[in-house]
């Protein structure tokens, strides 16, 4: 099945600063990668998701990359601010078996 | 609409119980899963139903475990007999199969403790 593997497992940045979250994948079928932030004690949301047909996808101050040959996807946040400090789970998903990478801790410092 | 409502959103009970969660995905909504989100392992897929089937529940842990969904709007996870180790937060999420996006919506979760 499929597995996803995600990197760094914490991230602290300053405040304006960028911060990226790295994923890869195991399963070439997968075609479907969405983002979801979960602050603490609430549940996860979508942020952002990108389809296998497309490359890269931009939402304001975050962004997602894809690269399907590498088998890895990327979550790019911007001008960080202290509200993005959440935990982020990047997913793979091949119709409806959808797996979550282990989680990012981002904290960002004021 | 509400949203994925789950019940109860938290339950302590003690080792040996049965325990039932409820979950009421979002109307229209034609796929269902459930997720068991603990430190140790991160957000862990149980199972999940497409049109009330189950179609996949190699994430159930052990027969301990079962699901069911007897109609498009309600759903349950069951674990009979509890055990300590089964403490975590458990979610629904329902989503739309067959739309422009994958994108599953989380209820609140239930917060299970067993003692």
């Amino acid at each position: 099945g499929e597995n996803v593997e995600q990197h760094p497992s914490t991230l602290s940045v300053q405040e304006g600063d960028s911060a990226v979250i790295k994923c890869t994948y195991s399963d070439s079928a997968s075609n479907y990668f969405p983002w979801y932030k979960q602050e603490l004690g609430k549940r996860p949301q979508l942020i952002i998701d990108i389809r296998s047909n497309v490359g890269e996808k931009k939402d304001q101050r975050i962004a997602v990359t894809l690269n399907k040959t590498a088998k890895h996807f990327s979550l790019h946040i911007t001008e960080t601010q202290p509200e993005d400090s959440a935990v982020y789970f990047c997913a793979a998903s091949i119709s409806n078996d959808m797996r979550f990478g282990a989680g990012t801790r981002l904290t960002v410092k004021p | 609409d509400a949203g994925v409502i789950q019940s109860p959103r938290h339950e302590v009970t003690e080792m040996g119980q049965e325990v039932t969660l409820r979950c009421k995905p979002i109307s229209g909504h034609n796929s269902l899963f459930w997720y068991r989100q603990t430190m140790m392992r991160g957000l862990e897929l149980l199972i999940y139903f497409n049109n009330n089937v189950p179609i996949d529940d190699s994430g159930m842990p052990e027969d301990r475990f079962s699901a069911k969904m007897p109609n498009a709007s309600f759903s349950t996870l069951k674990i009979q007999p509890s055990e300590p180790r089964d403490s975590a937060v458990y979610f629904c999420a329902s989503s739309l199969t067959g739309g422009p996006r994958n994108e599953q919506f989380f209820g609140p979760g239930t917060r299970l403790t067993v003692l």
